[in-house]
């Protein structure tokens, strides 16, 4: 079945360190998102993927960083420099960024709990 | 900038009874799109509807509806007959559909609404 693989679901880190979350997606679409959850907040976009080798800022992108070396695999870091990273992680794709049409796929998402 | 609120954060119900979600956007974008999304507790979101700015006419499916009202910059979303499994966040979302717009193909969610089906 195709589908995004989103791992690990659950993630503890100690204040200061690096960690990166896994996203890897095999319905063959170009285009890659990850946002973030907060309680009340609904899902805000963190950064995006049009095509391999390409990605942008999306609304919270600082104290993050992303590679999209692959097409199927677009993994997250969440850097010592982000300040409140405890939130629940969601990745997705869409055939495409294209006319606003397209139906993003969701994984199931990464809880990461800052201790 | 686009913007959407859904003013309900928790919603409560018991079986059988109808519930509405409702859902207000803001943009400045003459064409655009309009989702439903609904997330159980399983945390991965599940694509319900979606909608052109073009197409007001409202939509049925089973026991989901939904109300597009342009001039009130509302997307309304009805359960009928409410199960237990219907028991999630549901969440409304903007598009702009406009190539040289800031917010092409990205989506702007709303805040959630928690519903929560007794039985």
């Amino acid at each position: 079945d195709g589908g995004i693989t989103q791992s690990p679901k659950y993630l503890f880190r100690k204040e200061g360190q690096n960690v990166t979350l896994s996203c890897e997606q095999n319905l063959n679409h170009d285009a890659m998102y990850w946002y973030r959850q907060d309680p009340g907040q609904g899902l805000r976009l963190i950064y995006y993927s049009q095509i391999v080798n390409d990605f942008q800022k999306g609304d919270i992108a600082e104290g993050y960083s992303v590679s999209r070396e692959k097409k199927e695999s677009f993994p997250l870091t969440v850097t010592s420099a982000q300040k409140n990273p405890t939130a629940f992680y969601l990745c997705a794709s869409s055939i495409r960024i294209g006319s606003g049409a397209n139906v993003l796929t969701f994984g199931a998402g990464s809880r990461l709990t800052v201790l | 900038a686009q913007k959407v609120t859904q003013a309900q954060t928790e919603i409560s119900v018991v079986e059988k009874e109808d519930v509405t979600l409702d859902c207000v956007y803001e943009t400045r974008d003459t064409t655009y799109y309009l989702f439903w999304y609904k997330q159980p507790p399983s945390g991965e979101l599940v694509f319900l509807i979606r909608r052109n700015s073009f197409d007001e006419q409202n939509e049925i499916s089973g026991r989901y509806s939904w109300n597009f009202q342009k001039s009130t910059s509302s997307f309304n979303f009805t359960i009928t007959a409410s199960q237990v499994v219907d028991s999630a966040v549901y969440f409304c979302a903007l598009s702009g559909s406009y190539a040289g717009g800031t917010s092409y193909g990205k989506l702007t969610f709303g805040q959630g609404t928690i519903l929560t089906v007794h039985p």
